[in-house]
């Protein structure tokens, strides 16, 4: 079952700027994941955000998640052409011992 | 390095085959998995595997079949009665029932097309 509901679905964006996307769900969530993958490759994990965090950094990686709206928020700031890929929000409402996906956002930054 | 390998990168299959799809680990995680990627949508989970000898179906098991005879290796069978099996096919990894705090390691991917 398809937990995770990413918006935009693409995302073009300049070089320097930041890109901002966001992923809805359903049911509640112990942890939330976000996801990267590159054109015709695997899916790379990011960042893992716990239910009772509201928001938690990485490098140039900000989350935010707001468990009472059921959503989290994914920025990427002073984009770089290497970040062109697609963003997957993952969730674990469906069990324990499986993630549930969205169908990602893709996000291409324009040199 | 550790990882999870993923063979071939592409695979035609003709009408009415079977054809199987490798995935090998080397991370020592229990957990194993394996997803269908279509263009433009999420990853849709076909079967997954806890432990040696034992899987479960996902949610999109019909005309697919796995086996888990051995930690390191999970291959999944596209069979002949799966009507619309070209896709991008995922393996992935995980500590066995920390998925929620570990998250996947997958691999590059097979991309199979019936012709």
């Amino acid at each position: 079952s398809q937990q995770g509901e990413e918006d935009p679905q693409a995302l073009s964006i300049q070089e320097g700027e930041n890109a901002t996307m966001n992923c809805s769900y359903k049911t509640s969530i112990n942890n939330l994941q976000w996801y990267r993958q590159n054109s015709g490759r695997g899916l790379v994990h990011l960042i893992l955000i716990r239910s009772n965090e509201r928001e938690k950094h990485s490098g140039r990686l900000r989350v935010t998640l707001d468990t009472s709206k059921k959503s989290s928020s994914l920025l990427i700031t002073a984009s770089r052409a290497a970040d062109t890929a697609s963003y997957f929000c993952a969730t674990d409402g469906d069990g324990d011992y499986k993630l549930s996906f969205g169908a990602g956002t893709t996000v291409t930054v324009r040199a | 390095d550790g990882g999870i390998t993923q063979s071939p990168k592409y695979l035609f299959r003709k009408e009415g085959q079977n054809v199987t799809l490798s995935c090998e680990q080397n991370l020592n995680h229990d957990a194993m998995y394996w997803y269908r990627q279509d263009p433009g949508q999420g990853l849709r989970l076909i079967y997954y595997s806890q432990i040696v000898n034992d899987f479960q179906k996902g949610d999109i098991a019909e005309g697919y079949s796995v086996s888990r005879e051995k930690k390191e290796s999970f291959p999944l069978t596209v069979t002949s009665a799966q009507k619309n099996p070209t896709a991008f096919y995922l393996c992935a990894s995980s500590i066995s029932g920390r998925v929620r705090d570990y998250g996947y390691t997958f691999g590059s991917g097979t991309r199979l097309t019936v012709v």
